[in-house]
């Protein structure tokens, strides 16, 4: 069974400040990857996703993550942080099949806080 | 844009209570999966549906929870009777192909 760790449950980063939030997966098979973000009271909203193709992936907001599949990693960055991107974020995997996929495994999130 | 609809947003109840929830998804969507979030935790799924199917409810407990999605388009999640750790974020979330899960807004329910 696939699983994932977040590495770190909060970070706190100053406003302009590049951020770096760290996800880990393990599977034995071909995954596919997510980044979730989630607001106060609200639901997840997708931010990116690694389905196949180039390692580097672009989301919304000036997001960005990198598969790496040797280190099993999917870390997301932005280089500059607003205050309004304040919330959790959620990694995720599910394990990939021909013709589907698996479950999503979440982790367990990372509390970004921006401070001004 | 389309979004799934959940509804009530927020459920307060006392124990040994019955309690339910409803969920509409995006318009096409064949899969429906319903997530339990406990306070500081990521989702966990309690039961997947492919159109009025049950695909997979391993980990919903059968015992207080049931679901159901009669004609494959809404759906809802029952607990019944309402224990104090029932107490959760119950999300409700859609796909159209085996990848990208789209999720409603949410139902925040408290136990009392």
């Amino acid at each position: 069974a696939q699983s994932v760790t977040q590495l770190d449950s909060q970070v706190p980063v100053f406003e302009e400040a590049p951020v770096e939030l760290r996800c880990n997966y393990s599977s034995s098979v071909s995954v596919y990857l997510f980044w979730y973000v989630q607001y106060p009271n609200q639901g997840l909203q997708l931010l990116l996703k690694y389905l196949s193709g180039s390692t580097l992936v672009k989301g919304i907001n000036g997001f960005e993550a990198e598969f790496n599949k040797s280190q099993t990693s999917f870390h997301l960055r932005k280089p500059s942080v607003h205050i309004s991107d304040t919330a959790e974020y959620f990694c995720a995997v599910s394990d990939r099949f021909e013709g589907g996929s698996e479950k999503l495994v979440f982790g367990k999130g990372t509390k970004l806080t921006v401070n001004p | 844009e389309a979004e799934v609809a959940q509804s009530p947003r927020y459920k307060i109840t006392e124990k040994s209570q019955a309690v339910a929830f409803w969920c509409d998804p995006i318009s096409g969507h064949a899969t429906l999966y319903w997530y339990r979030q406990i306070l500081g935790q990521g989702p966990e799924l309690l039961v997947q549906f492919q159109d009025e199917s049950v695909v997979d409810d391993s980990q919903l407990p059968k015992d207080r929870f049931s679901a159901e999605r009669l004609k494959g388009v809404d759906s809802t999640l029952k607990i019944q009777p309402a224990e104090l750790g029932d107490s959760a974020m119950y999300l409700c979330a859609s796909s159209l192909g085996a990848d990208t899960q789209y999720f409603g807004p949410g139902t925040r329910l408290t136990v009392l």
